[in-house]
């Protein structure tokens, strides 16, 4: 089966802890995303990458890492910086030709950090 | 910066009764336009997309949305809800970096 996955599906982290989240595809796609999701905000990009071995901020970059040494595989780490870590992370991929943006979403972690 | 509305945050109906979901864009360029459905506890998928051609566009589960670019408007609409179509729906647009920009959602709940 193709497709997206996130895991863990549900993450706990003490305050001042950093956590990586793991996000991997099978789709063959060149980009990929970093979300949050907050209620009554939508989604937000975090950061994007386009290639392996680049990536770029997006809105809410502050607080957050990632890397891409791998096409499939675009981990995001949640750094003690970011001052409001508890949300949803979701992470997409689509391809980098002409699909108009139409991403592909995984399950999305739950992030909860006391 | 490109920002989509979304004016009903929180829309409760019946079911058979008809819905419209708004949604407006700001950018006065191309853009390509999405419904994203998150139903409860399940990814984030695409429900249609317009990229040209007709602005009536149809997709999955009796949905269809109409591309008005006068209004820069997006609307999801179905004619009959069902129970089942009790999810978040995000409007989506693609002003052509391969990067979309959200909606804040709005949340149906269809009562049986």
């Amino acid at each position: 089966d193709g497709g997206i996955t996130q895991s863990p599906k549900y993450l706990f982290r003490k305050e001042g802890q950093n956590v990586t989240l793991s996000c991997e595809q099978n789709l063959n796609h060149d980009a990929m995303y970093w979300y949050r999701q907050d209620p009554g905000q939508g989604l937000r990009l975090i950061y994007y990458s386009q290639i392996v071995n680049d990536f770029q901020k997006g809105d809410i970059a502050e607080g957050y890492s990632v890397s891409r040494e791998k096409k499939e595989s675009f981990p995001l780490t949640v750094t003690s910086a970011q001052k409001n870590p508890t949300a949803f992370y979701l992470c997409a991929s689509s391809t980098s030709g002409t699909n108009g943006g139409e991403q592909y979403f995984g399950p999305g972690t739950r992030l909860t950090v006391t | 910066a490109q920002s989509v509305s979304q004016h009903n945050h929180h829309v409760i109906l019946s079911e058979a009764a008809s819905l419209e979901l708004g949604c407006n864009y700001s950018y006065g360029g191309t853009v390509n336009l999405f419904w994203y459905v998150q139903y409860p506890g399940q990814h984030l998928q695409l429900l249609l997309k317009y990229f040209s051609g007709d602005p009536l566009v149809k997709g999955i589960k009796g949905f269809e949305a109409e591309f008005i670019k006068s209004k820069f408007s997006f609307n999801l609409r179905k004619p009959s809800v069902q129970w089942s179509d009790t999810a978040e729906y995000f409007c989506a647009v693609n002003t052509g970096f391969q990067k979309l920009v959200f909606g804040t959602g709005t949340r149906l709940l269809v009562s049986p």
